[in-house]
This record gives C-alpha cells, sequence and structure tokens, in this order.
C-alpha cells in the first residue's frame, strides 16, 4: 500500500506554546489530505480537510484558529497546535489518498501529543 | 450519534476460533473500508468494497457488503494472535466523500 509518514511520532509540550506536525506522502502526491484526532479506546473524528495550494475546509466544532493547516505542496500537509492546552492531548492521524477515490485512504502512524 | 454500528465492541477469543464483526448503519454507503489498527499506530487499510452484495477474501478474512450498503461484516477463521487489534469500519456515505468511522471493535485472540 501506499506510504504515508508522520513527524513527530510523539510530542511533549508546555501549555501555551505551539507544536506543528507534518503529514508526508511519500511514494505519491496528494492533492487532498485529511487529519483526524483519536482519544484513548475510541474511533478517529475528523478534524479537517487539507487541501494543496487552498485553505483547508474544518469540521464543524474546531477552532480553525486553534488549528492551523497548511498544504505548501502535494506531498506535505502541516498542521499546528497553537496555545495548547491539556485538553489538546490527543492522538493526531493524517491520511491522504493515492487515487481520485478519495474515500480509500491510507493513514500515517500518527502523532501522540501530550501538553502539560 | 455515529453514523456506522459496529458490534462487538470488544471480543477475546481463543487462536484457531472464527469471529465475525459487523458494521450497520441506516445510512446507504458508497463503499465501506475496513481498516486494523495497533495501539500507538495509524489505521491500515484492509479492504473496501464497492458493490452491494459483493464479498472479498483477503487470506483468513471475509469481508461482505449488503445488497442496500447499509452494513458489512468482517469474518476471521482460524483467528491467530497476530489479528489481534482494533478493527474499524468506515465509509462515505452516498452524498459524501469524507469517511465516517465506526466506534470500532477490540479484538483479542489468545494463544
Amino acid at each position: 500500500g501506499a506510504v504515508v509518514s508522520q513527524h513527530p511520532s510523539w510530542v511533549i509540550c508546555k501549555s501555551g506554546t505551539s507544536v506543528k506536525i507534518e503529514c508526508r506522502s511519500l511514494d505519491f502526491q496528494a492533492t487532498t489530505m485529511f487529519w483526524y484526532r483519536q482519544f484513548p479506546k475510541q474511533s478517529l473524528m475528523l478534524m479537517a480537510t487539507s487541501n494543496e495550494g487552498s485553505k483547508a475546509t474544518y469540521e464543524q466544532g474546531v477552532e480553525k484558529d486553534k488549528f492551523l493547516i497548511n498544504h505548501a505542496s502535494l506531498t506535505l500537509s502541516t498542521l499546528t497546535v497553537t496555545s495548547a492546552h491539556p485538553e489538546d492531548s490527543s492522538f493526531y492521524i493524517c491520511s491522504a489518498p493515492t487515487s481520485g477515490l478519495l474515500y480509500e485512504q491510507y493513514f500515517g502512524p500518527g502523532t501522540r501529543l501530550t501538553v502539560t | 450519534t455515529q453514523l456506522l454500528e459496529q458490534s462487538p465492541q470488544f471480543l477475546s477469543i481463543q487462536e484457531g476460533e472464527n469471529l465475525t464483526v459487523y458494521c450497520n448503519s441506516s445510512s446507504v454507503f458508497s463503499s465501506l473500508q475496513w481498516y486494523r489498527q495497533e495501539p500507538g499506530e495509524g489505521p491500515v487499510l484492509l479492504v473496501t468494497v464497492v458493490t452491494g452484495g459483493e464479498v472479498k477474501k483477503l487470506k483468513r478474512l471475509t469481508f461482505q457488503f449488503g445488497d442496500a450498503r447499509k452494513d458489512s461484516s468482517l469474518h476471521i477463521t482460524a483467528a491467530q494472535p497476530g489479528d489481534t487489534g482494533l478493527y474499524l469500519c468506515a465509509g462515505p456515505p452516498s452524498n459524501d466523500y469524507k469517511l465516517s468511522f465506526g466506534a470500532g471493535t477490540t479484538v483479542t485472540v489468545r494463544a
């Protein structure tokens, strides 16, 4: 299957600081990527759709000023958690479709964010 | 409210036994995907089913898509400890492209 990487795999930051998470498609180009959040023992919740060269589309209830998404190239999307708080601690996962079938997504390994 | 309901939530069986996980919805889906996720990792795509009534086999795993495209099942034959993980069904409702996920089924296969 297609390979999607994320960096870092885990990060600990202090409350009030910002953290950037990178998502890369390694062997294909992705004009669209997706960002999910997963709490312990729960399923994935879509946060936003990242579109190369244009603004991201956020799901209802997701603060776009807090979770900044930039899709600067066909292989890289970044999620920046600004002014992080302990309640932002979670497992963040990105995904990308390899073809025109947007629903057939390949997921990155995830980034564990802990805000102290 | 989740569009996709998975059952059971937890499943613990002995190596060699069979198991079935169900994914149901009142909505029609243009396709359904099954993923397996291990702790601390992202979900790995197992299969996509597209056609109502479709059956796909992947070694010991059999996936079915209901005729009305509202439900799916995953059957594992002769389960092995390596099958342990969180199984997630997901799909785009017929009027959308975004994936809606089920709550997941945690499968534990004891050696």
